[in-house]
């Protein structure tokens, strides 16, 4: 079946330094989208990426897309206590949403 | 404020009761889904529905039942629940029930813990 992973499973970093976290699927996605859940809180959509080696940025959040469309990236430079979360991959293979089991995110002041 | 409400928030229930999850979509939506995120484990996708017909069972146990009566409103029952079932629930919409129109907006969750 569809599986969607994700590493690594918990990332601590100072704050300032940068973050990535990174999504593998077994299968071609047609495209993939990208969540942040606050602690407490609920997934928030951040991006999707369609096209092969699609490259995104949000301020200081990039994201890129593989160019086999199997695997993805979010990188976050500087990283501020306001990224605090985990952060969910969501691979679409069709039409449905397979998400990934996410990283969390801990930045130290 | 995502559009999508979920009622109630914190649910404790015994394994004997009868309880049932609600979620309520102001955005328009035709497609609506149910998730259960436990501890340490990927969002598990539960049911869908697009246009009031279920278009996917993740092969959820039947102690779970689901309800659309309309594109607005997604109902979760649940019955003869089991301690491991404690999780937390998401209500999910989107414009069209495909990936490719859109992404998931997501209810703030019922947190569910059976004793």
């Amino acid at each position: 079946g569809q599986q969607v992973m994700q590493i690594p499973q918990y990332q601590h970093v100072q704050e300032g330094e940068d973050f990535t976290t990174y999504c593998n699927s077994s299968t071609t996605l047609s495209n993939i989208q990208w969540y942040k859940q606050r602690p407490g809180g609920h997934p928030v959509f951040l991006i999707q990426l369609v096209k092969s080696g699609e490259v995104k940025k949000q301020k200081r959040l990039t994201f890129q897309f593989g160019e086999a469309k199997k695997n993805s990236s979010l990188h976050i430079t500087a990283t501020q206590t306001t990224d605090v979360g985990t952060y969910f991959c969501a691979g679409i293979p069709g039409n449905q949403f397979y998400f990934g089991t996410g990283t969390s995110l801990t930045v130290i002041p | 404020e995502t559009g999508v409400t979920q009622t109630p928030r914190h649910l404790v229930m015994g394994m004997t009761n009868k309880k049932s999850l609600k979620c309520e979509q102001h955005l328009g939506h035709n497609a609506m889904y149910w998730y259960k995120q436990s501890a340490k484990k990927p969002l598990e996708l539960m049911f869908v529905y697009n246009f009031k017909e279920q278009t996917e069972n993740n092969s959820v146990p039947s102690r779970f039942s689901p309800e659309c009566p309309n594109s607005s409103h997604l109902f979760l029952h649940l019955h003869t629940l089991q301690p491991e079932d404690s999780a937390l629930y998401l209500c999910a919409s989107n414009p069209t029930g495909g990936a490719n129109t859109g992404e998931l907006f997501f209810g703030e969750g019922s947190r569910l813990t059976v004793l």
